[in-house]
Parts: C-alpha cells; structure tokens; sequence
C-alpha cells in the first residue's frame, strides 16, 4: 500500500533561515510527487510537482528514490510562506487510479 | 481563484440521516475526485470519477456514494451518517488527457460537515 509520511507536524523557523520539510514515502511502482500548500484561510493548492523540476516562490524539491524522499526545501524562509505545507503522492495505476495520497501535513511558522 | 465550487460550505446533520454535497467548475475539467479531511489529518481519497463513472476508490464504504453529470459536476452523498463522518470534504477537479495521465488538481474550498 503507498503511504506518505510527514514526521514534523510543526515546524519554527525565524525569518531568513533556511527550512526543510521532510516528506518520505512508499509505493512500489514509480512515483509521482506533490507539494500542495493551504495558506490560513485559503483552499489547498499546488505548490509544485517533481516532474516540472520547478522552483515555485523560492521552494524546491528534489525526488530522491534511493532514500525514498521528497522534501521540500527554502534557502531564506520568509514570513509569507507560513502555512501548512501537504506532501502527496499520486497513485497511476489499479483501482485506486488517480488518488492522491497525502500525508499528514506540516505547519510550518516563519517568524520575523 | 480555481473556478471550483462547493456547496454548502457548512452543513449540521443527525446520525443516520443522508446527506448530499455538491461540486461545480467553472473550467472544462472532466474528472472529480472527492478527500475526506478530519481534523488534524491530511485528505483522504474517497473515489474518483471520469467520463460519468467511478474510475477509483479508497478505503470508503458502500454508504459513500457520488455521481458526476454531463456538464461534469458532481455530487458525494453519503447515507445512514455517523458521528466520525464529521469532516471538511474536499472536491478536486482535473483534466484525464491521453493515456490517462491526470494534470493538475484544484481544490474547492470544501464543505465542514458536521454529524451531531
């Protein structure tokens, strides 16, 4: 079964600062990852996929399938990008075709 | 703005009674999916549909039901409600191209479900 597993569910970091959020994952077949982020008040929104190999306001994430891992990574955090951050993995086969997994999530706090 | 609308946004209903939650985009996408989010808790994928027809499920029992109609909107209803049905229910809508590979997925803004 695929499984995503974010292991902070809180995350401080003072403005500036570098932040990592960790996201690890299973499933057999290959994966294809997500990064959604909910700012306060907001609906859930695409932050980038591993795929695209973009970086989105400054965030980048790297699949690493070795270490079976997806974090997401900032080099100067800022206050803006405080939100809950969604790691989630795409299911592109069986009878589960087009589910997302998502793991369950990190609020992340930038402070100034 | 996505262009995904759910409605209502909050809705209190009794153990056992059924309810209905409802899905519409202002967009062309032709699949919907629909997560359960408990509190503290990431989505949890419901089912899927493309083309009017479910195309995918989770781990939700028969009591979960939906339906997507011609003009791709959708509805989740689910019967003989209990207390851990309390959640925020997500639909997302996508686009199945060729060789079902699904693009991007926009969220609603969900609707808070609360069974008393």
């Amino acid at each position: 079964a695929q499984r995503v597993t974010q292991p902070e569910k809180l995350l401080s970091v003072f403005k500036g600062a570098p932040v990592e959020l960790k996201c690890n994952y299973s499933y057999s077949g290959s994966p294809e990852l997500f990064w959604y982020v909910q700012y306060s008040r907001q609906r859930l929104q695409l932050l980038l996929r591993h795929i695209s190999r973009e970086s989105i306001k400054g965030f980048t994430a790297d699949l690493n399938k070795g270490e079976t891992s997806f974090h997401l990574k900032k080099p100067f955090a800022q206050e803006e990008d405080s939100a809950m951050y969604y790691c989630a993995l795409l299911n592109a086969g069986g009878t589960s075709y087009g589910k997302l997994t998502f793991g369950q999530g990190t609020i992340l706090t930038v402070h100034p | 703005e996505t262009g995904v609308t759910q409605s209502p946004t909050h809705l209190i209903k009794t153990r056992g009674q059924q309810v209905t939650l409802r899905c519409s985009s202002q967009s062309g996408h032709n699949t919907v999916s629909w997560y359960q989010q408990a509190l503290g808790q990431g989505p949890q994928f419901i089912f899927q549909y493309y083309r009017e027809e479910e195309n995918g499920r989770g781990n939700f029992p028969p009591r979960f039901s939906g339906l997507q109609f011609p003009n791709y909107s959708s509805e989740l209803n689910v019967n003989a409600l209990e207390l851990d049905d309390s959640a925020l229910y997500l639909c997302a809508r996508s686009l199945t191209g060729r060789a079902r590979m699904n693009t991007e997925a926009f969220f609603g803004q969900g609707t808070r479900l609360t069974v008393v």
